[in-house]
């Protein structure tokens, strides 16, 4: 299968911006996405990205992709603590099926 | 909205019950996913199914299988609970590749499962 690597754990002091990275090996991913897993809860979709773009806004959300890298982030500006949650990142080759997700990167935002 | 939903919020097991995780999505998707998520693992497949009566396996099939006999409904199965499965699992449903474009996976609220 594909392999999408992300760090495990970020702290960030509320306002500050936080920036979580992905890297993917597939290069015939045509999107990708940012998904929120709050506690004991499912994945909520919070942003997505087409292949075609380096970069999508979206409020406080910034997605940027270098394809070149294969490396896709999601910067949040001024980080409240109710952004604390675990983040995935997923890519999908076009016309295929299965989702391919990172292991998640659990972010803590202290007051 | 897309509305994903899966029966139990928790569920607690013996060692050897059979167990039935039931997951019904209200938007007429194809593709119906059932994952599980484990502390530092992230999310690993177990079977997905593209349309009614169709089932591939994922990552990590084994003790496990499904059963989708209506579109809307995909139905996970433990023939034989042990506690290594003790888990949270995760349905997840998606629009199939006909409707092309954009197509994210809509997920449920999971199942907390606890094997005793």
């Amino acid at each position: 299968g594909e392999d999408v690597e992300q760090s495990l754990f970020l702290s960030v002091r509320e306002g500050d911006s936080s920036v979580i990275n992905c890297t993917y090996t597939d290069s015939s991913s045509t999107y990708l996405y940012w998904y929120k897993q709050e506690p004991g809860a499912g994945l909520q979709l919070l942003t997505y990205i087409f292949s075609n773009m380096d970069m999508k806004q979206d409020q406080r959300l910034t997605v940027l992709l270098n394809k070149k890298d294969k490396h896709l982030s999601l910067r949040i500006a001024d980080t409240q603590t109710g952004d604390s949650a675990i983040y995935f990142c997923a890519e999908t080759p076009y016309n295929f099926n299965k989702f391919y997700f990172g292991s998640g990167t659990k972010l803590n935002v202290k007051p | 909205d897309v509305k994903v939903t899966q029966s139990s919020r928790y569920l607690v097991k013996r060692t050897g019950e059979k167990v039935f995780l039931e997951c019904v999505q209200d938007m007429d998707h194809e593709n119906m996913f059932w994952y599980r998520q484990d502390p530092g693992l992230g999310l690993r497949l177990i079977y997905f199914s593209y349309d009614v009566k169709m089932k591939e396996k994922g990552d990590i099939p084994e003790g496990y299988s499904v059963s989708r006999e209506k579109k809307e409904r995909f139905s996970l199965i433990l023939e034989s609970a042990s506690t290594n499965q003790t888990s949270m699992y995760l349905c997840a449903s998606r629009p199939g590749v006909r409707t092309g474009g954009f197509r994210p996976q809509h997920f449920g609220d999971g199942t907390r499962l606890s094997i005793l």
